[in-house]
């Protein structure tokens, strides 16, 4: 069974903190990705990473960054936290190749006070 | 580039009617389309995809949807739902080529299965 693992399932940071969510998979995929929702506006891509140290933004890279030093492990960073990014953020994983599927994470519940 | 329309945000059905969850697309390539479902806090598993070949596609759970090209949509299908099947539904396109392997998802649909 492909795994797509994130560090945590919830998580409360102070506003202006720097924040670190990880994801680990275990099937040698070379995209991984990460993506943020919300209700109502469903799933929107934060960043995608094709190979180790390779990344290209999606549509709301602002006020993230993230990091693929390894295959396996994608993390994302919010540089200074703050309210507006309390939400729920999914990691997911495939192999090249638009007819591929994508594997997700349990996703991480992140609240900013 | 791609984009993905799902029409309704919510649909509650009874327990053993069928449902359909719409889907319309707008792209200038060929795509390729994926059904993903959301059981409550738990991460996305897909349903079903369509890559090529026949327009009916059937996918886990009961579920199947129709590729329609010349109405470019890409509706999910199930002739008689469960409790179960309550959950939000999501619509996605995969995105153009040349490394840029992307998804784009629609909005989601939440479907409520009541007694």
């Amino acid at each position: 069974d492909v795994k797509v693992t994130q560090s945590s399932r919830y998580l409360v940071k102070r506003t202006g903190e720097k924040v670190f969510l990880e994801c680990v998979q275990d099937m040698d995929h070379e995209n991984m990705f990460w993506y943020r929702q919300d209700p109502g506006l469903g799933l929107r891509l934060i960043y995608f990473s094709y190979d180790v140290k390779m990344k290209e933004k999606g549509d709301i890279p602002e006020g993230y960054s993230v990091s693929r030093e390894k295959k396996e492990r994608f993390s994302l960073i919010l540089e200074s936290a703050s309210t507006n990014q309390t939400s729920m953020y999914l990691c997911a994983s495939s192999f090249q190749g638009r007819t591929t599927e994508a594997f997700f994470g349990q996703g991480t519940r992140l609240t900013v006070v | 580039a791609q984009s993905v329309t799902q029409l309704d945000s919510q649909v509650p059905v009874f327990e053993e009617a069928p449902v359909e969850l719409r889907c319309n697309y707008s792209s200038s390539v060929s795509v390729y389309l994926f059904w993903y479902v959301q059981y409550p806090n738990q991460g996305l598993q897909l349903l079903l995809k369509y890559l090529s070949g026949s327009t009916l596609v059937k996918g886990i759970n009961g579920f199947e949807a129709e590729f329609n090209k010349s109405q470019t949509s890409f509706h999910l299908r199930k002739p008689s739902v469960h409790i179960s099947d309550t959950a939000e539904y999501f619509c996605a396109v995969s995105g153009p080529g040349g490394g840029s392997e992307k998804l784009v998802f629609g909005k989601g649909t939440k479907l409520t299965v009541n007694p």
